[in-house]
């Protein structure tokens, strides 16, 4: 399967607890993005990456959260502390860079990470 | 405030019926806007549009953009229950992609 996976797929834990998500995107794109997603709503930008480079994050990114991407290639996404609040799913996506006028493309995103904090 | 707006947010309609999903949208250093469909699972890319006025197509379903009024309609003709989903659209702003909440359309058999 050469698409984007994410691991784990569904993870319950405590308030308070440490929570840490892996994405693994389509090998030959350098871009790679974090979003958010709660029920009725749409996928809410986090955070992305440019090979390890990361180039933005959202306000919605608290000091909680903190996403690498060491290599260029996986990436994790770590949630401290969690709250109630965090539960959503985690959905990460990845692209190639287009240089010129239009500087992103398509992305393909994983099945994301449900996470359920009681 | 929203920077995308996606109407209607809910739509049920017949098989066979066609359908036409709007999104407005507000975004600096705009360059694309693209369109995805969200069943249970993550988005599937339906369409990317960079130009006003240039319909794209793929089978039933159409879309088209106009920069000047910050728009965008995706239509789709003689619905099948398998285009029961959310269509959400999303424009580019800088290098980011900001989705609209979605419009879930139901086709009844």
């Amino acid at each position: 399967d050469t698409g984007v996976s994410q691991d784990p797929r569904h993870k319950i834990t405590k308030r308070g607890q440490n929570v840490t998500f892996r994405c693994d995107p389509i090998s030959e794109h350098n871009r790679l993005y974090w979003y958010r997603q709660t029920l009725g709503q749409g996928p809410e930008f986090l955070t992305y990456f440019q090979n390890e480079a990361q180039l933005e994050k959202s306000r919605l990114l608290s000091d909680r959260f903190s996403a690498e991407r060491p290599k260029g290639s996986f990436s994790t996404l770590e949630i401290q502390r969690t709250e109630q609040g965090d539960s959503a799913m985690y959905l990460c996506a990845s692209s190639s860079e287009l240089t010129g006028l239009y500087s992103y493309n398509e992305q393909f995103f994983g099945p994301g990470t449900r996470l359920t904090v009681l | 405030e929203d920077k995308v707006v996606q109407s209607p947010l809910s739509l049920v309609v017949h098989e066979g019926d066609t359908v036409t999903l709007n999104c407005s949208y507000e975004v600096t250093n705009f360059r694309s806007l693209l369109w995805y469909k969200q069943e249970k699972k993550a988005p599937t890319f339906l369409f990317m549009l960079t130009s006003s006025g240039i319909e794209k197509k793929s089978g039933r379903l159409s879309s088209i953009l106009d920069k000047k009024e910050l728009f965008s309609i995706l239509n789709i003709t003689a619905t099948q229950t398998g285009d029961s989903a959310v269509y959400l659209c999303a424009p580019g702003e800088d290098d980011k992609i900001i989705f609209g909440k979605g419009t879930r359309l139901h086709i009844l058999p």
